[in-house]
């Protein structure tokens, strides 16, 4: 079975704290992604990566970086976390199969900003 | 741009009813998936249909794709308490997929 962690599930920071969330997959896949996920507005797509060391922006990128320097490890970085960024992160990746790609994601991180 | 849309967006039943969600677009998806998403949980792959006209059960649930592979649907019989969830429909031909807003399902013991 496909294993997705993310390093937190509940995490509270102040406002203007860098914050890291990690995500790990151990199923060697090529591409992670990183979305959030707020009542109303469903799953939104920050940040994904083909490869290591490879990132492209999603529908929401500003106030967000990612890093991937393994192929396994993608991590979410809030440079400076303000309070619209309070929401339900997830962390996903995903497979080509003969039927088309298929995400897996993460058990989720619950951020809140102070 | 290629949209996803799902209908009802909440729906709230007794425990024993029937019921089916919508996913529609105007594109052509070579495959549509549905996830189930349990709260304060991520979402979990059920199904992905590839075929138009294709059909395919998971126990009380069937998942049919429409001919014209722009549509699918979720048929659950005899919901349970336990189907309580967030009912997700994606697809895509790259690895990035677009997801539909998503049905918010309740089922009352």
């Amino acid at each position: 079975d496909v294993k997705v962690t993310q390093s937190s599930r509940y995490l509270v920071k102040r406002t203007g704290e860098k914050v890291f969330l990690e995500c790990v997959q151990d199923m060697d896949h090529e591409n992670m992604f990183w979305y959030r996920q707020d009542p109303g507005l469903g799953l939104r797509l920050i940040y994904f990566s083909y490869d290591v060391k490879m990132k492209e922006k999603g529908d929401i990128p500003e106030g967000y970086s990612v890093s991937r320097e393994k192929k396994e490890r993608f991590s979410l970085i809030l440079e400076s976390a303000s309070t619209n960024q309070t929401s339900m992160y997830l962390c996903a990746s995903s497979l080509k199969r003969a039927s088309g790609y298929e995400q897996y994601f993460g058990p989720g991180t619950r951020l809140t900003v102070t | 741009t290629q949209l996803l849309e799902q209908s009802p967006q909440f729906l709230s039943i007794q425990e024993g009813e029937n019921l089916t969600v919508y996913c529609n677009s105007s594109s052509v998806f070579s495959s549509l998936q549905w996830y189930r998403q349990e709260p304060g949980e991520g979402p979990v792959l059920l199904v992905t249909v590839v075929t138009g006209g294709e059909v395919k059960k998971l126990k009380r649930l069937t998942f049919q794709f429409g001919d014209a592979r722009k549509d699918s649907s979720l048929h659950i019989t005899a919901a349970q308490p336990g189907d309580t969830g967030l009912y997700l429909c994606a697809g895509g031909d790259t690895g990035k997929l677009i997801f539909g807003q998503g049905t918010t399902l309740q089922v009352k013991p």
